[in-house]
This record gives structure tokens, sequence and C-alpha cells, in this order.
């Protein structure tokens, strides 16, 4: 069974650019969480989705970032224009149906982005 | 708020010792999961262990194991035998069903030696 597939593994761009990072979780799985890890730091929970609704984007800085996941399978997080300090990794994890006992969450390897 | 804490930066141990990870958390929840993720070179975050806060007997996954101490609201991870694959960064993270969020420490990086 393939894991999560997150691309592209790096990317590097110049400030004020837009970019764009993309996920397909495992098959099944209706949890998606997108997670942004500063360096030396804990992942911390941008936005999470239950099929394709946004139940928690709280801390999803909503003027220059935003995610979709149409259809509740893959998902794109965009950030436009990037800034300096969105250099980070980018995860992506899934998870089983909300409610059941299966609270593992799998991450895919992420995308490193450097901002210059 | 939920809140983990990961008080050591960094561990080294030698190869076949033993070496303790410690994790605290804060929490007014009385049912909620703890995990020991695992983050090698590569980024990829892997589960290492998983503990039920409902079960008192502490979770043991090969030569992995936990020392849960709910009262004192405290996780520590215990690696055996340790193996150079080892090495990594070591993730505390909490789950509560909700929000259905993973709250994660700020990590330990053990390094073993040969």
């Amino acid at each position: 069974e393939a894991g999560v597939v997150q691309s592209p593994r790096y990317k590097i761009i110049e400030k004020k650019q837009p970019v764009a990072f993309w996920c397909n979780p495992i098959s099944g799985h209706n949890t998606l969480y997108w997670y942004r890890q500063n360096l030396g730091q804990g992942p911390e929970l941008l936005i999470r989705y239950e099929n394709e609704e946004a139940v928690d984007d709280s801390q999803l800085p909503k003027d220059r970032f935003s995610a979709e996941r149409l259809k509740g399978v893959d998902s794109t997080l965009k950030i436009q224009p990037a800034e300096l300090g969105d250099s980070a990794v980018y995860l992506c994890a899934s998870s089983g149906r909300t409610g059941s006992r299966n609270t593992e969450a799998f991450f895919g390897q992420g995308t490193r982005l450097t901002v210059v | 708020a939920q809140t983990v804490t990961q008080s050591q930066p960094e561990m080294s141990v030698q190869e076949a010792e033993t070496v303790t990870l410690s994790c605290t958390y804060d929490t007014s929840e009385s049912n909620y999961y703890l995990f020991w993720y695992k983050q090698p070179p590569s980024r990829q975050m892997i589960l290492v262990i998983r503990q039920e806060a409902y079960k008192q007997q502490n979770a043991t996954e090969n030569r992995f194991s936990v020392n849960f101490q709910k009262a004192a609201k405290s996780f520590s991870l215990k690696i055996s035998d340790s193996q150079l694959g080892d090495t990594a960064m070591y993730f505390c993270a909490f789950f509560f069903s909700g929000t259905y969020k993973y709250i994660f420490g700020t990590g330990t990086r053990l390094k073993v030696l040969a």
C-alpha cells in the first residue's frame, strides 16, 4: 500500500513568488492534515480536513495561505506571496475515519521550502 | 490548551546501550493518546509507539517501551539495545479526539554512537 505522497520534495523560490505543494493521502483516509515544521521545532498544524471540509484552519495565515481538498482525496497548499519567514518543511499527514480508534497519523516526506 | 514539553534537545548513547527520552505534557482532559514519532534525515515521521491514556499498562514495541505516569503527566520513551539506525529526531505528541489534533513537542535529537 502506498503511503502519503507529497511533491515536490524541495522548492526554492524568491520572496513574493507563489508556491504550491501537493499531497495524496493514503487511500481511504478521510482526515488530512497540513503541518509546518520550522527548523529545530516540532510540526505545527496549519489545517485539518475531514473529507473535503476544512474543519480546523484556525492556524492558517489566511492572508497568504490557502488550501483545498477537492473530492476529499488529494490536497494542495498554496502560499501567495511567499515571505522569507515561510521557509520551513511542510508536512502532509492522513489518518483513518473520524471517531475510529485508529488515531495514528501517517506522514509524507514533506516539502522543504526555501524562500530567498 | 494542551502543551507538550521535551526538555532534552540532544542526547547520545553508545550502540547496544539503553537510553530514555523524556516528555511531559499538560492537559485537563482524561481521555487522550500519546505518541512517540521518529524523524530520520529523510524527514518522514514514523510512528514508534502509542499509548492510550485510559490504559494503565505501559506500551511496548520490541526494543521500545514507555513509562506513562498519568498523574504526573509524564511519558518517557526507553530504547533498549540502541542501534545506529535509531539515530534521528524523536518527537512526543499528544492527541485528543475532541480536537482531533496532534500537538508535538520540540523534539530530541538522538545520536547512537558506534
